[in-house]
């Protein structure tokens, strides 16, 4: 099956400073990644849409100044938060589609 | 109403037990159906995927989609402890789509 990687898998920072999260296809072309965030012992919240080329689409409630996405290439899109607060740690995961969603093992953000 | 509900469980079976996990909806426009396994920490892997209402067979595991009811179900066969995991259901209009509704996930353990 499609692979998909995520870099860091876990990261602690310092509030205020800004982290990036790397979500790379390895073995195929993805024209769409997605964002989510996941809370313990919930569910899967979609963050944004991203399309190579293009401005990501971002959920209703998202701010798109404080969470940074760049679909550079068609195998790597970029998450950066910027001036975390540690009510963003959470549990960050990544997807990309082909003819299906395949997730990435997603990346475990401390704000201290 | 949410759009997918899900037990939350958690769910503890003896090794080798049939486990049952299911999910209902509310909306009647969604055509796919899919099931990913998430292991603690970890991003969630793709189990099964239905189209439309039907059975589908994969080893150990069969998924089935009741479209009249707006239920569908994961059946899991002689249950092994690599299984323990937190499953969600999803579904969707499209395979590919953002527009990907996950239920909050059951959380199973099968018991050596």
């Amino acid at each position: 099956g499609a692979v998909v990687s995520q870099h860091p898998s876990r990261v602690i920072c310092k509030s205020g400073t800004s982290v990036k999260i790397e979500c790379r296809s390895l073995d195929f072309q993805a024209t769409t990644m997605f964002w989510y965030r996941q809370f313990p012992k919930q569910s899967l919240m979609l963050m944004a849409t991203s399309n190579e080329g293009s401005k990501a689409t971002y959920e209703q409630g998202v701010e798109k100044d404080k969470f940074l996405i760049n679909h550079a290439s068609l195998t790597l899109s970029t998450l950066t938060v910027t001036s975390a607060h540690p009510e963003d740690s959470s549990f960050y995961i990544c997807s990309a589609s082909d003819n299906q969603q395949y997730f990435g093992p997603g990346t475990r953000l401390t704000v201290t | 109403q949410k759009e997918v509900e899900q037990d939350p469980g958690p769910l503890s079976v003896p090794e080798g037990a049939i486990v049952s996990l299911n999910c209902t909806y509310s909306n009647s426009a969604f055509q796919y159906f899919m099931w990913y396994r998430q292991y603690s920490r970890k991003g969630p892997e793709l189990l099964m995927y239905t189209y439309s209402s039907g059975n589908k067979e994969d080893g150990r595991f069969t998924a089935q989609v009741d479209k009249s009811s707006k239920y569908i179900s994961l059946f899991i066969r002689d249950s092994q402890p690599s299984d323990s995991a937190t499953y969600l259901c999803a579904m969707s209009w499209t395979p590919t789509g953002n527009q990907f509704y996950f239920g909050t996930g059951t959380s199973l353990t099968v018991i050596p």
